[in-house]
């Protein structure tokens, strides 16, 4: 069935220093790609997206790459801060439908 | 910024009863979707709404639950003799009519049963 598999579970980084978030999907029709920020007890927030027909996208200090034929995708954050600790959720849009299938989370922890 | 709201925020029920959780979606779109986060794990499609129907759903949506639009305005997940299990965070969430855009999520019911 339709999967996303997320990793690192947990990231400790420095502040100033960046951090990278992997993902890959099942779904080679997958065509929509969001990443959520989920502090605790809130609701998931998009803080980028990604769409098929784009390898890269980039906004500030967030980026996100894109490889469909390895099925991958990738969230990078530059210069993190402290207040960048939370959960990051990436999710993929399954081809034919409109729910989102959710990674299982990293909690990042940035320390100051 | 328009955005989704459900109540109540927290609900806390016993065993074998029967609960409704409520969501307004953003006045212009179209899907409508729940979603649950058990504490601690990742967050999980239960079903998405579209014209009236269901669209799609997941193994965890069974008869146990169901969903309405009663009015023009509010979507609803019925959840019908509940059990210790389905303690979660229960999210609503709504996008526009393209497959390639966001799904904006309301603020969540905690839903405990005790």
């Amino acid at each position: 069935g339709e999967n996303v598999e997320q990793h690192p579970s947990t990231l400790s980084v420095q502040e100033g220093d960046s951090a990278v978030i992997k993902c890959t999907y099942s779904d080679s029709a997958s065509n929509y790609f969001p990443w959520y920020k989920q502090e605790l007890g809130k609701r998931p927030q998009l803080i980028i997206d990604i769409r098929s027909n784009v390898g890269e996208k980039k906004d500030q200090r967030i980026a996100v790459t894109l490889n469909k034929t390895a099925k991958h995708f990738s969230l990078h954050i530059t210069e993190t801060q402290p207040e960048d600790s939370a959960v990051y959720f990436c999710a993929a849009r399954p081809g034919g439908g409109f729910k989102t299938i959710f990674g299982a989370g990293t909690r990042l922890f940035v320390k100051a | 910024e328009p955005e989704v709201t459900q109540t109540p925020s927290h609900q806390v029920t016993q065993m074998g009863q029967e609960v409704i959780l409520r969501c307004v979606p953003i006045s212009n779109h179209l899907y409508f979707y729940w979603y649950r986060q058990i504490l601690g794990q990742k967050v999980e499609f239960l079903v998405s709404f579209y014209n009236n129907e269901i669209s799609e759903k997941s193994e965890i949506f069974d008869d146990q639950f169901s969903v309405e639009r009663p009015d023009g305005s509010n979507f609803t997940l019925k959840i019908r003799s509940t059990k210790l299990e389905d303690s979660a965070m229960y999210f609503c969430a709504s996008s526009e009519l393209r497959r390639e855009t966001e799904a904006f999520f309301g603020q969540g019911t905690r839903l405990t049963v005790v």
